[in-house]
C-alpha cells in the first residue's frame, strides 16, 4: 500500500504556543489529504479536507483560524494548531487519497500525539 | 441518525471463534466501502476494501448489501492478534468525504 508519513509523532507544547504537524505522501501524489482528530475511546472526527493549491474545506465547528491547513505541494500538507490550549490535546491523524487505486483508498499517517500543558 | 453506525462492542470471543461485525450507512449515494483496523493509540490501517460481489482475504470476508445499506466483516479462526478496533469507512465521492463509524472493539481471548 501507499505510504503516508506524519511528523512529529509526539509533541508537548506550552499553552498559547503554536504547533505544526506535517503529513507527507512518500510514494504517490495526493491532491487531497484529510485531517482528523481522535479523542480517547472515540472515533476519528474529520476536521478538514486539504486540497493542493486551494483553500482547505473545514467541517462544521472546526475553527479555520485556529487550525491552519496548508497544502502547498502534491506530497505535503501541514496542520498548524495556533494558540494551543489544553483542550486541543488529542491524537491528530492525516490521510491521503491514493488516486491510483480503484475505489479511492485512503492511507493514514502514523498520527501525532499533541499534549498542551 | 449517524451516517455510519457500528456496534461499539466489545466483542469478547475465544481464540478460533468466528465473529461478524455489521456496519450500516444512511447515504444511499455512498460508493466506496472499507474496513480499517486500528490498534490502541495507533493510526488506522486498511484491512480490506468491500466490493459489491463480496471479497475474501484469508480469514477475512467482507460483504456489501446495498439494498439494506450495510456492510459486514467476518473473521474466521480468530487469533489473539486480531484484537483491535475495526472501523467501517464509507466514501461518498460526490461529497468527497470519508465517513468513519465509531468502530467495533474486538477482544480475542486465549
Amino acid at each position: 500500500g501507499a505510504v503516508v508519513s506524519q511528523h512529529p509523532s509526539r509533541v508537548i507544547c506550552k499553552s498559547g504556543t503554536s504547533v505544526k504537524i506535517e503529513c507527507r505522501s512518500l510514494d504517490f501524489q495526493a491532491t487531497t489529504m484529510f485531517w482528523y482528530r481522535q479523542f480517547p475511546k472515540q472515533s476519528l472526527m474529520l476536521m478538514a479536507t486539504s486540497n493542493e493549491g486551494s483553500k482547505a474545506t473545514y467541517e462544521q465547528g472546526v475553527e479555520k483560524d485556529k487550525f491552519l491547513i496548508n497544502h502547498a505541494s502534491l506530497t505535503l500538507s501541514t496542520l498548524t494548531v495556533t494558540s494551543a490550549h489544553p483542550e486541543d490535546s488529542s491524537f491528530y491523524i492525516c490521510s491521503a487519497r491514493d488516486i491510483r487505486s480503484s475505489g479511492n483508498t485512503i492511507y493514514f499517517g502514523e498520527g501525532s500525539w499533541l499534549t498542551v500543558v | 441518525r449517524k451516517e455510519v453506525e457500528q456496534d461499539p462492542g466489545p466483542f469478547n470471543v475465544p481464540e478460533g471463534a468466528t465473529v461478524a461485525f455489521n456496519c450500516t450507512y444512511s447515504n444511499s449515494a455512498s460508493q466506496s466501502f472499507f474496513w480499517y483496523r486500528q490498534d490502541c493509540r495507533k493510526e488506522p490501517k486498511l484491512l480490506m476494501s468491500v466490493y459489491s460481489s463480496g471479497n475474501e482475504d484469508g480469514r477475512f470476508t467482507a460483504q456489501l448489501n446495498r439494498a439494506s445499506q450495510y456492510i459486514s466483516l467476518l473473521i474466521r479462526d480468530s487469533k489473539l492478534s486480531d484484537s483491535a478496533t475495526y472501523l467501517c469507512v464509507v466514501n461518498n465521492r460526490a461529497a468527497y468525504k470519508y465517513i468513519f463509524g465509531t468502530g467495533t472493539r474486538l477482544k480475542v481471548l486465549a
